[in-house]
């Protein structure tokens, strides 16, 4: 079972626009991570933010925590079409070092 | 440094075929992950590796799955026999301490 859920499931959106992806989970977390999948190919790691943290940056993106409502965003600015891929969230459970993936949001940037 | 390696790629079996995969993660990770990835859907975890110990097993189809990580290193996932709802990419990932994985490119199978 997934605890993740992903909105939208599918965004398109023009180059150099901002891309915002959010993620809602059901129980208490260790840490929450965003990844990146292209067509094809296996997920990449973008950022890791922990339970205690409410945001963290990482070159074009930042990703926001709210555990009060088990949730996080992860925004894109200055979209390119190297963006274009699938975001998945994944919640590390308390203690469970056991990452449980949402169903991704399906990331189109047009030039 | 070289990522997470699987084989076969791409793979096309009969239904009740055996078929299996090979996994090589990166050098000095501990932890090694196997994950089955349906279309549309995100990864799921099937069996979770500590050393040689598999930790989390729980989701793995025991009937017909079976895996091993000899030496702690390379790892193999097995289907016997294959079934048609076995259809998926199958991705292997490590990861040191646990944290941040590192996913290798997959094995996408056929089952027909």
């Amino acid at each position: 079972s997934q605890q993740g859920e992903e909105d939208p499931q599918a965004l398109s959106i023009q180059e150099g626009e901002n891309a915002t992806m959010n993620c809602s989970y059901k129980t208490s977390i260790n840490n929450l991570q965003w990844y990146r999948q292209n067509s094809g190919r296996g997920l990449v790691h973008l950022i890791l933010i922990r339970s205690n943290e409410r945001e963290k940056h990482s070159g074009r993106l930042r990703v926001t925590l709210d555990t009060s409502k088990k949730s996080s965003s992860l925004l894109i600015t200055a979209s390119r079409a190297a963006d274009t891929a699938s975001y998945f969230c994944a919640t590390d459970k308390e203690g469970a070092q056991k990452l449980v993936f949402g169903q991704g949001t399906r990331l189109t940037i047009n030039p | 440094e070289a990522g997470v390696v699987q084989s076969p790629r791409y793979k096309i079996i009969e239904k009740k075929q055996p078929v299996a995969f090979w996994c090589n993660p990166i050098s000095g990770h501990n932890t090694l992950y196997w994950y089955r990835q349906n279309l549309g859907q995100g990864p799921e975890l099937l069996i979770r590796y500590e050393n040689e110990e598999a930790v989390d097993d729980s989701q793995l189809p025991k009937d017909r799955f079976s895996a091993e990580r000899l030496k702690g290193v390379d790892s193999t996932l097995k289907i016997q026999p294959a079934e048609l709802g076995d259809s998926a990419v199958y991705l292997c990932a490590s990861s040191l301490m646990g944290y941040e994985q590192y996913f290798g490119p997959g094995t996408r199978l056929t089952v027909t």
